[in-house]
């Protein structure tokens, strides 16, 4: 069975500073999928970063990066020159292919909540 | 649509009584997910269909739970004889299901489920 950790159930930082919200995971399948979903207050779930396990280069989208260690199972979020719009709920994801026939299955991790201080 | 949608946005009910909930996919996506949010909590898987068929109902938490998927579009959840546990946030995401290549799920806005 495939498990997403997120150790950090809650962080804070300063505004425009950099944090890094941390992810870990078990698997035996060796082509997956990460991802990094943000859910504000208005409670919709926004995708951030996505990423390919099967590519060594880090995922980077705009002020949002990733550090994915395949060998380490691990996939970390950057956010860096914060904002007090990134204040949200932030949830790590996995998502492996089981069958054409049965299609993807997805992973979520219990989430980290970020709060942005002015 | 542009994007997933789900009805009503806020239920209030009373235990005991039947809801049904609906969410709306994006337009071709054939992958279909139900997901429940209790407050401050991450989420619970529910049921997935691929198409009309769900290949995996193992997160419905008792058979007070059902959902139903027609024409690959709209899927409804209905959950019988409500419980004040059943509290929660209801989330529904649609995906491409891109058979071996990236697929990404879409969530609507959910579902606020208040059983008095």
């Amino acid at each position: 069975a495939q498990t997403v950790t997120q150790s950090q159930p809650e962080m804070s930082v300063q505004e425009a500073e950099t944090v890094t919200l941390s992810c870990t995971y078990d698997t035996s399948e060796s082509n997956y999928y990460l991802f990094w979903y943000k859910q504000p207050p208005s409670r919709q779930m926004i995708l951030v970063i996505r990423q390919e396990a099967y590519k060594q280069q880090n995922a980077t989208e705009n002020r949002f990066s990733v550090n994915f260690q395949k060998a380490a199972k691990s996939f970390s979020l950057k956010i860096s020159d914060s904002q007090l719009g990134d204040t949200a709920m932030y949830f790590c994801a996995f998502m492996k292919h089981v069958r054409s026939s049965t299609g993807n299955q997805f992973y979520f991790g219990t989430g980290t909540s970020l709060t942005v201080i002015p | 649509g542009a994007g997933v949608s789900q009805s009503p946005s806020n239920k209030v009910t009373e235990k005991g009584k039947d809801v049904e909930l609906r969410c709306d996919p994006i337009s071709g996506h054939t992958a279909l997910y139900w997901y429940r949010q209790r407050l401050g909590q991450g989420l619970e898987f529910l049921i997935y269909f691929q198409g009309n068929s769900a290949p995996d109902k193992s997160g419905l938490p008792s058979d007070r739970f059902s959902a139903e998927r027609t024409g690959e579009s709209v899927s409804t959840l209905t959950i019988q004889r409500t419980q004040q546990e059943d509290s929660a946030v209801y989330l529904c995401a649609s995906s491409l299901a891109v058979a071996g290549g990236t697929d990404t799920q879409y969530f609507g806005p959910g579902t606020r489920l208040t059983v008095l």
